[in-house]
């Protein structure tokens, strides 16, 4: 069965730091798909980043990069010049592409807070 | 450009009362959608997704169900609310046919039981 785990409840990190969200995952299916989305206080779901189980390079978006690690089954979110603005929760989700019916599971999720 | 709607933001129910949440999109054809819980200060757990009408998988047992009476519509139910059932109901839609492409969440029903 599809898993999806973020083990950090909460992180800290100084503004204008690089920061790393962690996030495993466990799956059977050799084609899916990893998903990073931000939700502020309002309670909005932004999508971050995607990466591929196919995908030769990391996914970067911006400040974002996915640090993706197939063999260790680790999807790490990369955070760089943190600003105050990206204190909010982060969610890892995936998608299994071929069994899964396009069913989408996400993880308990990780608080940061950036300090000024 | 595609949009998601879903209402009411805010609702308070009392214990046993029926419970209907809609979500609809605009914009595209043939979406996957999925309804999901979240409990203050927690993740989003999969409650229901469908690829198409009439399409329904259910992921949690309990008390509510989803419909899709139509390709872009998607609705959320329950005959009788318990108190376990408050909570940010999230409805989300993603490209039919597509697993790369991410999900678009509407902005939520604050779901209060009493």
């Amino acid at each position: 069965a599809q898993k999806i785990t973020q083990t950090q409840p909460g992180m800290f990190v100084q503004e204008k730091e690089a920061v790393t969200l962690d996030c495993t995952y466990d799956t059977s299916d050799p084609s899916y798909g990893l998903f990073w989305y931000k939700q502020p206080s309002s309670g909005e779901m932004i999508f971050l980043i995607y990466q591929g189980s196919y995908d030769q390079q990391n996914a970067t978006e911006g400040r974002y990069s996915l640090n993706f690690q197939k063999a260790r089954k680790s999807a790490n979110l990369v955070i760089s010049a943190s600003q105050l603005g990206d204190s909010a929760m982060y969610f890892c989700a995936m998608r299994e592409g071929m069994t899964g019916g396009f069913k989408t599971i996400f993880g308990a999720g990780t608080r940061l807070f950036v300090k000024a | 450009s595609q949009t998601i709607h879903q209402w009411p933001a805010t609702l308070v129910q009392p214990v046993g009362s029926p419970l209907s949440l809609e979500c609809t999109v605009e914009g595209t054809s043939n979406p996957n959608l999925y309804w999901y819980r979240q409990a203050a200060g927690r993740g989003l757990q999969l409650l229901f997704y469908s690829v198409g009408i009439g399409q329904i998988s259910s992921e949690v047992p309990q008390n509510l169900s989803a419909s899709r009476p139509q390709d872009r519509q998607f609705i959320l139910s329950s005959k009788k609310l318990l108190l376990s059932d408050s909570g940010f109901y999230l409805c989300a839609w993603s490209v039919g046919g597509r697993s790369n492409q991410p999900q678009h969440f509407g902005d939520g029903t604050r779901l209060s039981i009493l």
